[in-house]
């Protein structure tokens, strides 16, 4: 069963930490994105990755990076970390040149205090 | 012009009965429109997609009714079961870029 692993379910951080979102996606998928949750407000994104080393900014960037150093592994990183980043966090992949069906990690649901 | 505006924002159906929600879209250029359903604790997974060129698709349960002319698609969900209950986004893309997503519909489902 192909799946997209994001590391972490919980995590509870203080105001201004560095935070890092890992996630892996063993289908060997080129396209990762990473969106964040919130009530009302739908799926956001926030950045995506067409191929290793490769960003684009997504609707939110603003407060977040991205690394991509390997083809299955998409990190989201909050540099200091605030309580309006306090959601829930979803990693999604699909092949390349398809955007039409994303594969969805589990979550992580994220509080900042 | 890039939003895909999604209502209701919550749904209460019994059991059996038939639950609608509605997506309205700006972006004519947009040529794929799926929908996702999302159980608690489990990312959003792909349930049914529709092209501009068909009216109507239907997988089961699960139909979208699309109006290309409104600017509009719906999800309709017959004979509505409590295992149906989870939170649905639509969504719309435009020749395979990413996709831009509603604002999420939980429905929940009354014995």
């Amino acid at each position: 069963d192909v799946k997209v692993t994001q590391s972490s379910r919980y995590l509870v951080k203080r105001t201004g930490e560095k935070v890092f979102l890992e996630c892996v996606q063993d289908m060997d998928h080129e396209n990762m994105f990473w969106y964040r949750q919130d009530p009302g407000l739908g799926l956001r994104l926030i950045y995506f990755s067409y191929d290793v080393k490769m960003k684009e900014k997504g609707d939110i960037p603003e407060g977040y990076s991205v690394s991509r150093e390997k083809k299955e592994r998409f990190s989201l990183i909050l540099e200091s970390a605030s309580t309006n980043q306090t959601s829930m966090y979803l990693c999604a992949s699909t092949p390349w040149g398809s955007n039409y069906g994303y594969t969805f990690g589990s979550g992580t649901r994220l509080t900042v205090v | 012009q890039q939003q895909v505006k999604q209502s209701p924002q919550s749904l209460i159906v019994q059991k059996g009965g038939i639950s609608i929600i509605n997506c309205a879209y700006e972006n004519t250029a947009f040529d794929y429109f799926p929908w996702y359903q999302q159980f608690p604790g489990k990312g959003p997974a792909l349930l049914i997609a529709i092209r501009p060129d068909v009216s109507e698709k239907k997988e089961g349960r699960f139909t979208i009714s699309f109006n290309k002319s409104a600017k509009q698609f719906s999800l309709h969900i017959m004979d509505s079961q409590p295992g149906d209950s989870a939170t649905y986004f639509c969504a719309a893309s435009r020749g395979g870029g990413k996709l831009i997503f509603g604002q999420g519909t939980e429905l929940s489902v009354k014995p």
